[in-house]
């Protein structure tokens, strides 16, 4: 079985400054990542996946995430926020045995943006 | 514009009331998932579809939920008889096995 743990909660951060939201997970089998946004009363949208090759992946609206296998984390990283930021990050991860598709998500972290 | 259309957007009712949730998948979909969000449990695997079949609902309360697909173009979750415990948004996503999974609006129920 898997899991994830994203260790803040919330993040208060202000506009232009680099932010990290922190995301680590537990499986005894190799798996996918994920982090998917949530804004309010909106569905989940894909931010950037890690699949296999290189372990720094790009995602949308300038969002980039690490794969660390040995520390078992997937940080997500935007070097500049905007207000448009502002909304509800989750952290991802399936089995890749099990299939693509079945996720299992991390609490979320809310991402404040402030001017 | 391709999208995950989940009906009723908003539903309230009482307490021993029977709730049906609908998600029409995106047209060449074949998997289908339910996701139950809550402040307190966060998001959580209700069940999934393969083709239709039903490949796990482990995380679903046996005794008062059940998940159908009774076409590749209707997905259905049913609580009978609801509770206000079940209250939360409820989640419907579909995609291809292997590729990107994409989230209808959810439809946000409120028990009584």
């Amino acid at each position: 079985a898997q899991s994830v743990t994203q260790l803040d909660s919330q993040v208060p951060v202000f506009e232009e400054a680099p932010v990290e939201l922190r995301c680590n997970y537990s499986s005894s089998v190799s798996v996918y990542l994920f982090w998917y946004v949530q804004y309010p009363n909106q569905g989940l949208q894909l931010l950037l996946k890690y699949l296999s090759g290189s372990t720094l992946v790009k995602g949308i609206n300038g969002f980039e995430a690490e794969f660390n296998k040995s520390q078992t984390s997937f940080h997500l990283r935007k070097p500049s926020v905007h207000i448009s930021d502002t909304a509800e990050y989750f952290c991802a991860v399936s089995d890749r045995a099990g299939g693509y598709n079945k996720l299992i998500f991390g609490a979320g972290t809310r991402l404040a943006v402030h001017p | 514009d391709a999208r995950v259309t989940q009906t009723p957007r908003h539903k309230v009712t009482e307490m021993g009331q029977e709730v049906t949730m609908r998600c029409q998948p995106i047209l060449g979909h074949n998997t289908v998932f339910w996701y139950r969000q809550t402040m307190m449990q966060g998001l959580e695997l209700l069940a999934y579809f393969r083709n239709r079949a039903p490949l796990d609902d482990s995380g679903m309360p046996k005794d008062r939920f059940s998940a159908e697909m009774p076409d590749a173009t209707l997905a259905t979750l049913k609580i009978q008889p609801s509770e206000p415990r079940d209250s939360a948004v409820y989640f419907c996503a579909s995609g291809v096995s292997g590729g990107e999974l994409f989230f209808g609006e959810g439809s946000r129920l409120t028990v009584l």
